[in-house]
């Protein structure tokens, strides 16, 4: 079953525009991590916020979590039009290292 | 360079074959995952293994197998038991550490049934 559920599924923006993607979850966590895919390759790690963090940046972006409703948002800002990628939350549970995706977000990012 | 590999990066299976996808890290990592996309999809867990021989079921291990004798590698095979095989395989691998740790991804694995 699928931990994190992203919202919105697809996303268009113009460039230099922000983007905001949400994630809700389930189930208790130890963390909870965002990844960017581009077409047809593996995934690449953003970032990681742990459950006792209520925000991270690193560069453009921006991680809340709001451990009482089970919701991470990722803010991209300024975006541009290599920003265009599909973005996956994944949730750690902690023991036993089980990493769970949600079902991801697609941000096209139009110049 | 550390890295995770996987190959072939294009498979083809008859139906009725079992097939094994391949995947290697170098990063000294005890945790590997595979994972399966389909189309405009998400990730889905298959197995998983904490540490050598030993992995778990994901949420869709059934039609699969995996083996965890070495801790560089963490091979994945789609037996005929498997009905709908035609996906993206992602495999990935990450450390143990106190309030979790990234993971690294391999290029994937794209499998099509002909």
């Amino acid at each position: 079953s699928q931990q994190g559920e992203e919202d919105p599924q697809a996303l268009s923006i113009q460039e230099g525009e922000n983007a905001t993607m949400n994630c809700s979850y389930k189930t208790s966590i130890n963390n909870l991590q965002w990844y960017r895919q581009n077409s047809g390759r593996g995934l690449v790690h953003l970032i990681l916020i742990r459950s006792n963090e209520r925000e991270k940046h690193s560069g453009r972006l921006r991680v809340t979590l709001d451990t009482s409703k089970k919701s991470s948002s990722l803010l991209i800002t300024a975006s541009r039009a290599a920003d265009t990628a599909s973005y996956f939350c994944a949730t750690d549970a902690g023991y036993g290292n089980k990493l769970v995706f949600g079902a991801g977000t697609i941000l096209r990012v139009k110049s | 360079d550390g890295g995770i590999t996987q190959s072939p990066k294009y498979l083809f299976r008859k139906e009725g074959q079992n097939v094994t996808l391949s995947c290697e890290q170098n990063l000294n990592h005890d945790a590997m995952y595979w994972y399966r996309q389909d189309p405009g999809q998400g990730l889905r867990l298959i197995y998983y293994s904490q540490i050598v021989n030993d992995f778990q079921k994901g949420d869709i291990a059934e039609g699969y197998s995996v083996s965890r004798e070495k801790k560089e590698s963490f091979p994945l095979t789609v037996t005929s038991a498997q009905k709908n095989p035609t996906a993206f395989y992602l495999c990935a691998s990450r450390g143990v550490g106190l309030g979790g740790t990234e993971a690294f991804f391999g290029q994937g694995t794209r499998l099509t049934v002909v």
